[in-house]
């Protein structure tokens, strides 16, 4: 059974900051990783999405890596602004479609 | 090209009554999942469906709820004698129809479902 475990749950820090965010999950065996941003009482954005023959993905700010073996994918957030506050999720999925969700980590960017 | 629709928004119960939880997909998408988020917690497989089948409900309690998506109309999950328990965020996501994991998983906004 897939579990998908993300580290710190909660993170502060000041505006311009470089920072990571941290997942891990069980099962090597996943299709794609994604990560997703919810802001409070809303529903999830994508962010990056990294299939498992790629080993990371690049969108403005952001970089995802995946790291198969070892069960990691982290999120890399350069430059980081107080809009940038929100709780991001990442989910692994397998290719019957299951998604399994992190718990989140909750990024607050001072201003 | 409307995103994933779900209604209503907000949808408040009394303990024993019936909770309909309603989700439109992508235009052209055909697959629907649904998903569960408690506070403070992740997002939480339910069921997963396409027209007229239920493809995996592995995440669907045994009782009280179900989720159907007819050949017209949105994707309905139901929830029977609704408990304060219940009370949670429903998230529904919609898939284009070619399948496999290629697909992203586009979501809706959300139900908040609040159990009095």
């Amino acid at each position: 059974k897939q579990e998908v475990t993300q580290i710190p749950a909660a993170l502060s820090v000041p505006e311009g900051e470089n920072l990571v965010l941290n997942c891990s999950f069980t099962d090597s065996a996943i299709y794609n990783l994604q990560w997703f941003r919810q802001d409070p009482g809303k529903g999830l954005t994508s962010l990056l999405l990294i299939q498992s023959s790629q080993r990371e993905q690049t969108s403005g700010r952001l970089n995802a890596s995946l790291d198969k073996s070892s069960g990691r994918s982290t999120l890399y957030i350069a430059a980081s602004q107080p809009g940038d506050s929100a709780t991001y999720l990442c989910a692994a999925r397998r290719a019957n479609n299951d998604m399994r969700f992190g718990a989140g980590t909750r990024l607050t960017v001072k201003p | 090209n409307a995103g994933v629709m779900q209604n209503p928004r907000h949808l408040v119960r009394r303990r024993g009554q019936e909770a309909r939880l309603r989700c439109s997909p992508m235009k052209g998408h055909s697959h629907v999942y649904w998903y569960r988020q408690l506070p403070e917690e992740g997002l939480k497989f339910m069921v997963y469906l396409q027209k007229e089948n239920i493809i995996d409900e592995s995440g669907m309690p045994k009782e009280r709820f179900s989720a159907e998506f007819p050949k017209e109309g949105p994707s309905i999950l139901r929830i029977q004698q609704v408990v304060r328990g219940d009370s949670a965020a429903y998230f529904c996501a919609s898939s284009p129809p070619k399948g496999g994991g290629e697909d992203t998983q586009y979501f809706g906004p959300g139900t908040r479902l609040t159990v009095l």
